[in-house]
């Protein structure tokens, strides 16, 4: 079966950091470009970052440079987000997501389940 | 960054109507554009992409049309199973985008 799963997520303190991970299944990631995506509670879906085939290319948004890092392991077929300086507002489920070819400019056919990242003091 | 303004916020419509919602983006961004359906507590799932494509396996009640600036949704008959929110995102920059997402509930 294809599929992403999501874990690392958790209750962490202001400053705080974490690590997420995505482990693929039933296909392997080395052609696709990845992204992580996050949804705080009751709001909308929120692009975060994507990731090139070779990890050549790096993308954030804006309020996450320079505290989030993206990086893969082709060889363990996983996607890893690094976070850290969090803050209330990083409180969200967060989703990794396959991208359609090696292009980071992609819609996402294939998506985790999520992980919950709460940040409270 | 591309901006994506999704109206309205709410529907309420009854089963078996038609309906459509918008999607209007900040910028040029030709038929980039995907539609997503998510229900509580679920990831998104693909509708539509390039804008009027049709994903493998989706109801043929979900159609989509646009191109440009401006973007539709239609559902051509309402379902029960058509409750969720559906977002849209652009995929013209790689700095990607969502739209804020039309809410849909049965009247």
């Amino acid at each position: 079966e294809v599929r992403l799963v999501e874990s690392g997520g958790g209750l962490v303190r202001p400053g705080g950091s974490l690590r997420l991970s995505c482990a693929a299944s039933g296909f392997n990631i080395n052609t696709y470009s990845m992204s992580w995506f996050r949804q705080a509670p009751g709001k909308g879906l929120e692009w975060v970052s994507s990731i090139t085939t070779g990890s050549s290319y790096t993308y954030y948004t804006d309020s996450v440079k320079g505290r989030f890092t993206i990086s893969r392991d082709n060889a363990k077929n996983s996607l890893y987000l690094h976070l850290n300086s969090l803050r209330a507002e990083d409180t969200a489920v967060f989703y990794c997501a396959r991208g359609s070819g090696g292009g980071t400019t992609t819609c996402f056919r294939l998506w985790g389940q999520g992980t919950s990242v709460t940040v409270s003091s | 960054d591309i901006q994506m303004t999704q109206f309205p916020s709410t529907l309420s419509a009854s089963v078996g109507d038609r309906v459509t919602f918008t999607c209007r983006a900040s910028q040029f961004i030709s038929t980039w554009l995907a539609w997503y359906q998510q229900k509580p507590g679920k990831a998104p799932k693909l509708l539509i992409y390039k804008a009027s494509s049709l994903e493998s396996g989706v109801p043929s009640r979900f159609s989509g049309s646009g191109t440009g600036t401006e973007f539709t949704l239609t559902i051509s008959s309402l379902q029960p199973d058509d409750i969720a929110t559906y977002y849209c995102q652009q995929y013209d920059s790689f700095l990607l985008t969502f739209g804020g997402g039309t809410k849909v509930e049965i009247k």
